[in-house]
């Protein structure tokens, strides 16, 4: 699991409510990323961060904001869940310049 | 921008066979190119990589990669198809200026049967 935690790993919620997920690492990596998996779809990159306080927009950053006030923990806020953001979320960090990325276990939120 | 395609949604392959997953993708510059698989409930593990070097990449479980510049392909192959192979596999591309953020491919869902 390359020391990495997401958390909730599952989370049913309703329409309209903030919802934040949380990425933990315990190796101290810079760069950390959280993904949305859905069919048809593959992975698509929501936000990511290069360091403490420095994050960027990635491919459907729509209605996400991010926070990473420590190098160990990336969050992911649902501003005001949407039912399009039912999907699987993966949290993923890479360990240096030319390494692979290493991905947590997703967190499957269900916005009702 | 990049991109990959995996052009089969589903690969089906009799157990002992040779098993092959297709990606092409489009990068500027040089690309990385991952292969990674899921099983049911699961995250992504990584199975392996081409960065640079020999074109032909050996990975995790008996899999392999051939790096194709000129038909910008990165097919996954396994010489002999296990049950336990049978999973959702996914090509990635990343430039080498581009942060590390990864272009996945929709996935290719492998069926092996005994």
């Amino acid at each position: 699991d390359a020391g990495i935690t997401q958390s909730p790993r599952h989370k049913v919620t309703e329409t309209g409510t903030p919802v934040t997920l949380r990425c933990h690492q315990t190796e101290n990596h810079r760069y950390m990323y959280w993904y949305r998996q859905d069919p048809g779809h593959g992975l698509r990159l929501i936000h990511y961060s290069y360091g403490v306080k420095d994050t960027d927009k990635g491919e459907v950053s729509d209605g996400y904001s991010v926070s990473r006030s420590k190098t160990e923990d990336f969050l992911l806020t649902l501003e005001s869940a949407t039912s399009s953001q039912t999907s699987v979320y993966f949290c993923a960090i890479r360990r240096g310049e030319d390494t692979e990325a290493f991905f947590g276990q997703g967190t499957r939120l269900t916005v009702v | 921008a990049q991109s990959v395609a995996q052009p089969e949604d589903q690969v089906n392959v009799a157990e002992g066979n040779p098993l092959t997953v297709k990606c092409t993708y489009s990068v500027s510059g040089n690309p990385y190119l991952f292969w990674y698989v899921q099983y049911p409930n699961r995250g992504l593990q990584f199975l392996l990589k081409y960065i640079t070097g020999d074109n032909l990449v050996k990975g995790s479980y008996g899999f392999e990669a051939e790096f194709n510049k000129s038909q910008t392909s990165f097919h996954l192959k396994k010489p002999s198809a296990l049950v336990s192979d049978s999973a959702l596999y996914f090509c990635a591309v990343r430039a080498t200026d581009s942060w590390g953020k990864l272009q996945f491919g929709a996935g290719t869902q492998v069926v092996v049967t005994p």
